[in-house]
């Protein structure tokens, strides 16, 4: 079975500084591992995904996340924030088998001026 | 392309009444989904679609029903609604397994 847990329901971080979500999962196959954004009142958006080819993956909006087996994680990074960055982020896993996709908890971040 | 689309975006009903939650895509995707999202537990799974006419329970599907008889379509039915289903549901669609899943807006539903 698969499991995700982000570390931090809530983040706070100045304009302008480095932005860090973490994100841990399990997984009995190698999985498809996802960030997803979402504005207030709206759907969910792709920031980015893993699917085995580079482990460094770069998103929208100067995000980029790391894969590091070894530790199961799938930490969400960006250099420095702005204030637009505002927003809940969800770390997703999927197996290859089929489209089930689990979410974590989410973390929402505060960008305060 | 319009992507997926949802209604209605508002819902109330009261307890014990049914309704269905409509979802439609344009993307020719086999998989739909559905989840709800509630505070602190982010989305959930309650029924996927892997094509026409087949289904698949989720990880919450007690009191939900789904079918899929074409493609695009693949609605969501309350049979019996109860307080605990208050949430915001999404509707998802991926073109395959492990591709990304691009989500619909949302109903917002209050049971009361």
């Amino acid at each position: 079975a698969q499991s995700v847990t982000q570390l931090g329901s809530h983040v706070s971080v100045s304009e302008g500084a480095l932005v860090l979500l973490r994100c841990n999962y399990s997984s009995s196959v190698p999985p498809y591992l996802f960030w997803y954004v979402q504005y207030p009142n709206q759907g969910l958006q792709l920031l980015l995904k893993y699917t085995s080819a580079a482990t460094l993956v770069k998103g929208i909006n100067g995000f980029e996340a790391e894969f590091k087996k070894s530790e199961t994680s799938f930490h969400l990074t960006k250099p420095s924030a702005h204030m637009s960055d505002a927003a809940e982020y969800f770390c997703a896993v999927s197996e290859t088998s089929g489209s089930r996709l689990t979410f974590g908890e989410g973390t929402q971040l505060t960008v305060n001026p | 392309n319009a992507g997926v689309t949802q209604t209605p975006k508002f819902q109330v009903l009261k307890t014990g009444q049914s309704m269905t939650l409509q979802c439609a895509q344009d993307m020719n995707h086999e998989y739909m989904s559905w989840y709800r999202q509630d505070p602190g537990m982010g989305l959930r799974l309650i029924h996927y679609s892997v094509g026409a006419g087949i289904t698949d329970q989720g990880e919450v599907p007690n009191g939900y029903n789904v079918s899929r008889s074409t493609t695009e379509d693949f609605p969501l039915r309350l049979l019996s609604a109860a307080p605990s289903q208050t949430s915001v549901y999404f509707c998802a669609s991926s073109l395959e397994g492990g591709a990304t899943q691009y989500f619909g807006p949302g109903t917002r539903l209050t049971v009361l």
